[in-house]
């Protein structure tokens, strides 16, 4: 079964620094999303992404956070200048179509720590 | 806006007992209900969906769930635990557009 792989795993950083999160969603799904979880509790949405430009984000995306399709296979998220309570884990889910009825496709996650 | 509220944090059930994580929701329209399940260090996997139709929904691993819009409930249930179950359970909601609105989440918790 096709799944969305996330790269890296696990990413150390030193508060203020850019970090760029990789995924590569399933190849024939159009609508891209990124979210975060702090300590294995709520997940919480960051941005949707469809025909590339934002279709949606939350407070929580605020300037420091941008995303992009680089080519036709990735998706990133890149924080500008990391704060410490950036450290969670991020994911990374595609759907087919931006249409309710679709589950959400994860990938495993990165793990981002804030030093 | 939408919302999703997952009661309880906790649920402890004996394997071969059955178990119900209980999720409410509030949406204006007509809802697109979801759960999730979680293991440790993985992302969300995808266990069933409510659209539209019967009230009661059959997804993977042997999991339903039933939709009751009187209660604006989904609970999810299982006729007999595992221990495998164990794991931490997301209730969702979208909006028309796909954009997920999880609830807090509730570790399942199935002891031999």
């Amino acid at each position: 079964e096709p799944e969305v792989t996330q790269t890296p795993s696990h990413q150390v950083t030193q508060m203020g620094q850019e970090v760029i999160l990789r995924c590569v969603p399933i190849s024939n799904h159009l609508y891209f999303y990124w979210y975060r979880q702090i300590l294995g509790q709520k997940v919480e949405f960051l941005v949707s992404f469809y025909n590339n430009e934002i279709s949606e984000k939350s407070e929580i995306f605020d300037d420091q956070f941008s995303v992009e399709r680089p080519d036709g296979s990735n998706f990133t998220l890149k924080i500008r200048s990391t704060k410490l309570e950036d450290s969670a884990m991020y994911f990374c889910a595609s759907t087919p179509f931006p249409e309710g009825n679709q589950p959400q496709h994860f990938g495993d996650g990165t793990r981002l720590s804030i030093l | 806006a939408q919302s999703v509220a997952q009661p309880e944090d906790q649920v402890n059930v004996a394997e071969g007992n059955p178990l119900t994580v209980k999720c409410t929701y509030s949406v204006s329209g007509n809802p697109y209900l979801f759960w999730y399940v979680q293991y440790p260090n993985r992302g969300l996997q995808f266990l069933l969906k409510y659209i539209t139709g019967d009230n009661l929904v059959k997804g993977s691993y042997g999991f339903e769930a039933e939709f009751n819009k009187s209660q604006t409930s989904f609970h999810l249930k299982k006729p007999s635990a595992l221990v495998s179950d164990s794991a931490l359970y997301f209730c969702a909601v979208n909006t028309n557009a796909g954009k997920s609105t999880f609830g807090d989440g509730t570790t399942l918790t199935v002891k031999p």
